[in-house]
């Protein structure tokens, strides 16, 4: 049973414009989201995280929302730029302080289109 | 500033042959970790190790076998390996008592099974 899911394999944007990219889960434990971003031929890298008790986080062009009654997150970039063309992971955290307890979704690919 | 570095890059087997993946990391973490990833399946958790002298099993830990060498190294054990062990191995680091702590990976290795 999946329970961090990423439904849109893929996404296409047009360079400037706000990327969107969802996550659903279905465990009401988790106390921590992460994302990552993955290049190919490299290894995944954190992007971005929130708290189960925050609902938005921003790091420059990067926020993430939370939205707990609905089990959903979301990763905004505003504006895309070509260079954030990758595989974007969406990560959820059970109680504890070991990524151990770290549940991955199956990814989305991000192309941004100049 | 070498990170976690995974070796090797890549590795082709045959059935029934046995291989260790070595993984070291220079940022003094706790936790070390390793990760397969398969194609539309994201990333699962293999085995961890929350700290020296501890390992415990992931989400998918049969057929493999790991060593917590000292703090620095962290090393996967193939002793017979299947097709279905063809995947990219990812190995990454955090440190420990924080929460929302992310996790540093390595490079990947590309290991098939023939």
């Amino acid at each position: 049973d999946q329970q961090v899911k990423q439904n849109s394999p893929s996404l296409s944007v047009q360079e400037g414009r706000i990327s969107i990219l969802n996550c659903d889960y279905t465990n009401s434990m988790f106390d921590y989201f992460l994302w990552y971003k993955k290049y190919p031929a490299e290894g995944p890298t954190f992007l971005i995280s929130i708290s189960s008790i925050k609902d938005k986080n921003e790091d420059g062009r990067f926020t993430v929302f939370l939205n707990k009654s609905a089990k959903h997150l979301s990763l905004h970039i505003v504006p895309s730029q070509p260079g954030d063309s990758a595989v974007y992971f969406c990560a959820a955290k059970k109680p504890g302080g070991s990524q151990g307890n770290l549940i991955f979704g199956k990814g989305t690919k991000l192309s941004v289109k100049p | 500033n070498a990170g976690v570095t995974q070796t090797p890059k890549f590795q082709v087997l045959k059935t029934g042959q046995s291989m260790t993946l070595q993984c070291a990391q220079d940022m003094n973490h706790n936790s070390m970790y390793w990760y397969r990833q398969d194609p539309g399946m994201g990333l699962r958790l293999i085995y961890y190790s929350a700290s020296e002298g501890t390992t415990d099993k992931g989400e998918v830990p049969n057929g493999y076998n790991v060593s917590r060498l000292n703090k620095r190294e962290f090393s996967l054990r193939l002793e017979s390996a299947a097709p279905s062990q063809t995947s990219v191995y990812f190995c990454a680091s955090s440190a420990l008592g924080r929460a929302n702590t992310e996790a540093f990976f390595g490079q990947g290795t590309r290991l098939t099974v023939v």
